[in-house]
């Protein structure tokens, strides 16, 4: 099993519609967890953190689920500009960042 | 956020030559730096841990002679890939944090070796 797992998507969506992606990790000793978004041939971009109690900016909610060993990233009112792919990023029991593959998410018009 | 700079932004080398890699972090100490290369439609994949001052740890994979990280201040950190080959050719992207939090990232680095 991979340390950290994603679906690689695309999700295709309608502008306005919500969406969510799930990120599930292995290391069940990981200490902090972010979500990153990438757009094609650019650096991963820091989009938030995930805390324990969840936490929410915007349209974007994060939560954390330690039992299941699984972190989730929710969009609504999905943009056009939100296209691009959203990386998953655990810090293990070193503090070492792992990324997951990311998920592409393409918004249509 | 805290700024990472890495530059050049992209290169294109002959096969045979090596190329030289910077990632300075412009706001902050890092004491570690990352280097993660990715290739196209795959996730990043972690090639060497570096703290400063220490040798770097190199993921199981990676060559340490091909891949030369050298962190001598906590501002700077390099990765010269040296002898280039095509299928070198990647995005190479550092990473750098000053605790143990959220790290930031550099541009990144297109190389292209023809």
């Amino acid at each position: 099993r991979k340390e950290v797992e994603q679906d690689p998507g695309p999700f295709n969506v309608p502008e306005g519609a919500t969406v969510a992606f799930n990120c599930t990790y292995s290391n069940s000793a990981s200490q902090s967890f972010f979500w990153y978004r990438q757009d094609c041939r650019k650096e991963p971009k820091l989009l938030m953190s995930v805390y324990s109690s969840g936490n929410e900016d915007g349209r974007f909610t994060a939560q954390l689920n330690r039992a299941s060993q699984y972190i989730s990233l929710l969009i609504r009112d999905s943009k056009l500009s939100d296209s691009a792919t959203y990386l998953c990023v655990v810090n293990g029991g070193s503090y070492i960042p792992t990324f997951g593959r990311g998920t592409s998410l393409i918004v249509h018009p | 956020g805290a700024v990472v700079s890495q530059h050049p932004s992209w290169v294109i080398c002959k096969s045979g030559t090596s190329v030289k890699i910077e990632c300075r972090s412009l706001d902050f100490q890092a004491t570690t730096m990352f280097w993660y290369r990715q290739f196209p439609k795959q996730s990043l994949m972690l090639m060497a841990t570096s703290n400063e001052g220490s040798k770097a740890t190199y993921e199981q994979g990676v060559e340490k002679d091909k891949f030369l990280i050298n962190h001598a201040s906590l501002t700077l950190s390099t990765l010269t890939v040296t002898s280039a080959h095509p299928e070198d050719s990647s995005f190479y992207i550092c990473s750098a944090r000053e605790v143990i939090t959220e790290a930031f990232f550099g541009q990144g680095t297109r190389l292209t070796v023809v």
